[in-house]
């Protein structure tokens, strides 16, 4: 089966602008969560949705930050206006269900905001 | 909170040498324990997991061993390859729906 895709795989934009990310989970998995690593620092988490409803949106830093999952299938993070400090790897991960056997990540999408 | 500590890095090691990565956490209740491992490149991936006390979780010569008594969870090896070279992420996940991640080993093999 096919993993989680996300792109781009990189962007580089400027502060104050917009940028997009996109998530597409393996098919069938409800669950879906956003991941973001700062800096060489911990991979923290952003968000969680099943299917197209938010279950948790306690990580995510501020209003600059819109996550949607129309449809319940693919998701997109949009960052507007950026902030260098929002430079990092998204990483994206979808599960078929709830329980402790793990995820399965996204390559990640590298943001670089100058 | 719940979170995870981790041995920083980056570390550098001969090829057949013996690796122990430091991981520690803090949580309520009884979390689940993994080590995530991330090639050049590619995503994440699940390395090995431990559900509960005394549990060691194995993968690919790695080994990893569940320490309730000592809130500890290191990554072991016998023997490093160059392939192994990659960045390793303790975390931990107490309900299953939000992983805790650590800072992240970069590790470096050399022949």
């Amino acid at each position: 089966e096919a993993g989680v895709t996300q792109f781009p795989s990189h962007s580089v934009i400027e502060k104050g602008q917009t940028v997009t990310l996109r998530c597409d989970p393996i098919s069938g998995h409800d669950n879906l969560y956003w991941y973001r690593r700062v800096m060489g620092k911990e991979i923290k988490f952003l968000l969680h949705f099943v299917k197209e409803s938010k279950q948790d949106e306690s990580g995510m830093p501020n209003n600059r930050f819109l996550a949607e999952r129309t449809g319940g299938t693919y998701s997109t993070l949009k960052v507007q206006p950026a902030e260098l400090e929002d430079s990092g790897v998204y990483f994206c991960a979808s599960s078929q269900a709830r329980g402790r056997v793990g995820y399965t990540f996204g390559s990640g999408t590298r943001l670089t905001v100058v | 909170g719940d979170s995870v500590t981790q041995m920083e890095g980056p570390v550098t090691l001969s090829e057949e040498a013996f690796l122990t990565i430091n991981c520690t956490y803090t949580a309520t209740g009884y979390p689940s324990l993994f080590w995530y491992v991330q090639y050049p490149g590619e995503g994440l991936q699940l390395l090995l997991k431990a559900t509960k006390a005394d549990d060691k979780g194995s993968n690919k010569g790695f080994e990893a061993t569940y320490r309730k008594e000592t809130t500890s969870f290191h990554l072991e090896k016998g023997s490093v390859q160059v392939s192994d070279s990659a960045v390793y992420f303790c975390a931990l996940s107490p309900t299953g729906n939000q992983f805790y991640f650590g800072t992240g080993t970069s590790l470096t093999v050399i022949p």
